[in-house]
């Protein structure tokens, strides 16, 4: 089993419609990540979680928001998603102490129409 | 604020090296790294060099760090068909976030 999960894995979804990406890990790392994949961009930084209560944006954290529901779980949500939010969407996991050793989950791959 | 650069692809012959390159712009990075992916995963941790170094040497990993240019490279040695994936270089300014490049699409030809 992955360490990191994320669910759904593919969602196509329409203009306006809420959606939300889970993310579970089993590794008992405290750091949590949401980054977002785009072609030629690369990984962007939407919403970051340092433990359960400590919550911070990224770069672009405008049209999202997240929860961290307990330390191995943390929930990203798009309240009215928009075709621009097309993209590949990723949950990563760190240690406080290697902060840089990211442990990614297998992404979540989201089309809006 | 930080922006890291790579060339977006880079095709070389199986058994040969390969090289690829990045760019960054904060010169209060800590620690440098170079991530792979492979197709339909995430990304997973090939090698990292703290800033005070100039090279290090993983098996046919070899990351050489110019600080002065703020260039960043890494060689594969005896490249194989395996080794095709995205890799991304990425910085750690500060105590925190490391921030990706755009990846480079290295692609092998047996």
């Amino acid at each position: 089993d992955a360490d990191v999960t994320q669910t759904p894995r593919n969602r196509i979804t329409k203009t306006g419609k809420r959606i939300m990406l889970e993310c579970s890990q089993t590794k008992g790392h405290d750091r949590m990540y949401w980054y977002r994949q785009d072609p030629g961009l690369g990984l962007r930084l939407i919403y970051y979680s340092f433990d359960v209560k400590d919550i911070n944006k990224g770069e672009i954290s405008d049209g999202y928001s997240v929860s961290r529901q307990a330390q191995a779980k943390f929930s990203l949500s798009l309240e009215s998603a928009i075709p621009n939010q097309t993209a590949l969407y990723f949950c990563a996991t760190s240690r406080n102490r290697d902060a840089g050793e990211l442990f990614f989950g297998e992404g979540s791959r989201l089309t809006v129409l | 604020g930080e922006d890291v650069e790579q060339s977006l692809f880079l095709s070389v012959r199986e058994g040969d090296s390969s090289v690829i390159n990045c760019t960054y712009t904060d010169s209060s990075s800590t620690y440098l790294y170079w991530y792979k992916q492979e197709p339909g995963a995430g990304l997973q941790l090939l090698t990292y060099i703290f800033s005070n170094m100039d090279m290090k040497q993983d098996q046919r990993l070899t990351v050489l760090l110019n600080k002065k240019d703020k260039h960043l490279s890494l060689r594969i040695a005896d490249t194989q068909t395996g080794d095709s994936a995205i890799y991304f270089c990425a910085e750690r300014a500060g105590a925190n976030n490391l921030f990706f490049g755009t990846g480079t699409r290295l692609t092998v030809i047996p």
